[in-house]
């Protein structure tokens, strides 16, 4: 079946230490997203990707990092800058990225810092 | 940039009544909108989107949109509405074919028996 992978479902940090959250495609998209979802705020932009190797900042790019070295693959490392990490976090592709681009979601994983 | 704002935070409505859920967004050269559901703890799925043609779009799940340009809307509508649709639904739209998506808060649906 082609989709969107995200793993973990659930995810637990300490005050001050990095993770990282995986996103895998088979879909063949060119295009990868990451969203953050807090309540009431719908979704919020925090990087995409066009292209392999290729990579920009969303609306809340601070304190995240990411990394597009293959194309089914766009992991998303939440470093100890993040203030509040706390949050359900989406990941998408598309086919080619851009406004009119159908974008398909993953699960989602919920981070929760201790 | 493109802003969209849905109007409820929350709509409860009764099984097999009807239901529209607001959305308006902000005036831009050309416009392409979405709308998206999501069920608890789940990722989004696309309901329908419009991108030009007709001004009136259908979706999955029996719903339907209507694009108004003087009023700058595309609010969802369904007849008649099921207990399974109850879910948290986002507005979506861009600018321009290069832009990405801003989505709107967000409207949580909450069918009752």
């Amino acid at each position: 079946d082609g989709g969107i992978t995200q793993s973990p479902k659930y995810l637990f940090r300490k005050e001050g230490q990095n993770v990282t959250l995986s996103c895998e495609q088979n879909l063949n998209h060119d295009a990868m997203y990451w969203y953050r979802q807090d309540p009431g705020q719908g979704l919020r932009l925090i990087y995409y990707s066009q292209i392999v190797n290729d990579f920009q900042k969303g609306d809340i790019a601070e304190g995240y990092s990411v990394s597009r070295e293959k194309k089914e693959s766009f992991p998303l490392t939440v470093t100890s800058a993040q203030k509040n990490p706390t949050a359900f976090y989406l990941c998408a592709s598309g086919q080619r990225g851009g406004g009119t681009d159908t974008q398909y979601f993953g699960p989602g994983t919920r981070l929760t810092v201790l | 940039a493109q802003s969209v704002t849905q109007l409820d935070s929350q709509v409860p409505v009764f099984e097999e009544a009807p239901v529209e859920l607001r959305c308006n967004y902000s005036s831009s050269v050309s416009v392409y909108l979405f709308w998206y559901v999501q069920y608890p703890n789940q990722g989004l799925q696309l309901l329908l989107k419009y991108l030009s043609g007709s001004t009136l779009v259908k979706g999955i799940n029996g719903f339907e949109a209507e694009f108004n340009k003087s009023q700058t809307s595309f609010h969802l509508r369904k007849p008649s509405v099921h207990i399974s649709d109850t879910a948290e639904y986002f507005c979506a739209g861009s600018g321009y074919a290069g832009n990405m998506l801003t989505f709107g808060g967000g409207t949580r649906l909450m069918v009752k028996p």
